[in-house]
């Protein structure tokens, strides 16, 4: 029973380019999280998805930023133009409908030059 | 105030001891409580949830949830140095009212077990 996947695990970028970030939820999972750790901070809340919706928001930044959950394939978070300040853990969290209990993937973690 | 506050520690416990972990938070209407562990340079794991006031045993961990207070607790009897991790506490404190949505973390607890 493979749990969360995440890939790529590490993420190298220069400032400007672009990261995407890809999660597959567990088997059965249909909701999708996704979660940033930057350094020496806690876990901060960005997108909540169901297949073909964004669910909540409202801790994605305004700009560069954006995510989907596509019918076919999994998750990807996006992030345009990178910066230096979006170097972090990326985490993507699956929970099955109706349940809140989240389940975390491995992170990736992306450094940007 | 921060939504989910804990304490930072370090706390540090001998191997064998009971560790206590507590963690306080804002929305009386949150309806979700979970403990993750992390080790260092992990993603985080989920240990325990509760969602009705009182306790919740699992193994050597125990859950303690009291609404009215807004607190809820972990306890891991008999610690072992495999414990030594930070343990974060999570809330649902989604708005529209689901027991599901984003989980709002506090700053996590380093737990140290000494042999």
């Amino acid at each position: 029973n493979a749990g969360v996947m995440q890939n790529p695990r590490h993420l190298v970028r220069r400032r400007g380019q672009e990261a995407r970030l890809r999660c597959s939820p567990m088997k059965g999972h249909s909701h999708v999280y996704w979660y940033r750790q930057l350094p020496e901070e806690g876990l901060k809340f960005m997108v909540y998805l169901q297949k073909e919706n964004i669910i909540d928001e409202s801790g994605m930044p305004k700009e560069r930023f954006s995510a989907e959950f596509p019918k076919e394939g999994p998750s990807i978070l996006r992030i345009q133009q990178v910066v230096r300040g979006d170097s972090a853990a990326y985490f993507c969290a699956s929970s099955p409908l109706g349940q809140a209990d989240q389940y975390f993937g491995p992170g990736t973690r992306l450094l940007v030059l | 105030q921060k939504e989910v506050e804990q304490n930072s520690g370090p706390l540090s416990v001998p191997e064998g001891a009971i560790a206590s972990l507590n963690c306080t938070y804002s929305d009386r209407g949150s309806q979700s409580f979970f403990w993750y562990r992390q080790y260092s340079g992990k993603s985080p794991e989920l240990i325990m949830f509760i969602y009705s006031n009182g306790d919740k045993e699992d193994g050597r961990f125990t859950a303690q949830l009291n609404k009215a207070s807004q607190y809820v607790s972990l306890l891991i009897r008999d610690s072992q140095p495999s414990d030594s991790a930070t343990y974060l506490c999570a809330v649902n404190s989604d708005a529209g009212g689901t027991s599901y949505g984003k989980l709002t973390f506090g700053q996590g607890t380093i737990l140290t077990v000494h042999p």
